[in-house]
């Protein structure tokens, strides 16, 4: 059963737009809720994070908005640039259940 | 870069063959995660390893068997390969009390 759904699969952007990403979940134990950027044969880095208790969190061009009552939380990209363009994936994390549940990955491309 | 490493980097080998994977965690981090990439499945949660026990069990299958030693370095077996098993496969560590993984560069397993 997937526990966390992300959209959308893929994504382009033109630079200097806005690009998001959409996630819900259903497991209302998760209480961390992490971004991950990956590129090409490297392992996930660690973007941005949230917890439940907020509703925004903003580091430069990244934010990532929660919206508890609806379980679905975002990752907005402010001027995406062209070294934005990688996979993004969001996950969830319950420290009682140990482990991060990812979504499917969004590809984004960033284009001149 | 993270701080885990991974090693080797690069695997081939063939059908009913056996291998391990070595990770490293960040200097003082008790947990060590394991996951697998493929291309139909996505992230994959594999095991959890804290200070030496297994913690947490994930989508592994029983082909596939974990350890983590006194020096706190882990491994991953995979026996009896099919081509399936053909991924990429993450180590991730964490600090006790924390709930940021950071991922090591993976190793890319080939089965032919």
């Amino acid at each position: 059963q997937q526990q966390v759904k992300q959209s959308p699969q893929s994504l382009i952007v033109q630079k200097g737009g806005i690009s998001i990403i959409n996630c819900a979940y259903e497991n209302t134990a998760f209480d961390y809720f992490p971004w991950y950027q990956q590129f090409p044969g490297k392992g996930p880095a660690l973007l941005i994070a949230i917890r439940p208790d907020v509703s925004e969190k903003k580091e430069g061009r990244f934010t990532i908005s929660f919206n508890k009552s609806a379980k679905q939380f975002s990752l907005h990209i402010m001027d995406s640039q062209p070294g934005d363009s990688a996979t993004y994936f969001c996950a969830a994390f319950t420290g009682g259940g140990n482990k991060l549940t990812f979504g499917t990955g969004t590809q984004l491309k960033v284009e001149l | 870069d993270s701080g885990v490493t991974q090693t080797p980097k690069h695997l081939i080998t063939a059908t009913g063959q056996r291998v391990t994977l070595r990770c490293s965690p960040r200097s003082g981090d008790l947990s060590v995660y394991w996951y697998q990439q493929s291309l139909d499945q996505g992230l994959q949660f594999l095991i959890q390893y804290y200070n030496g026990e297994e913690r947490a069990k994930g989508n592994i299958l029983e082909r596939f068997s974990a350890q983590q030693f006194p020096d706190l370095h882990s491994e991953l077996n995979l026996s009896s390969l099919e081509l399936g098993d053909s991924a990429l496969y993450f180590c991730a560590s964490r600090l006790a009390g924390d709930s940021e993984q950071f991922f090591g560069p993976g190793t890319r397993l080939t089965v032919l």
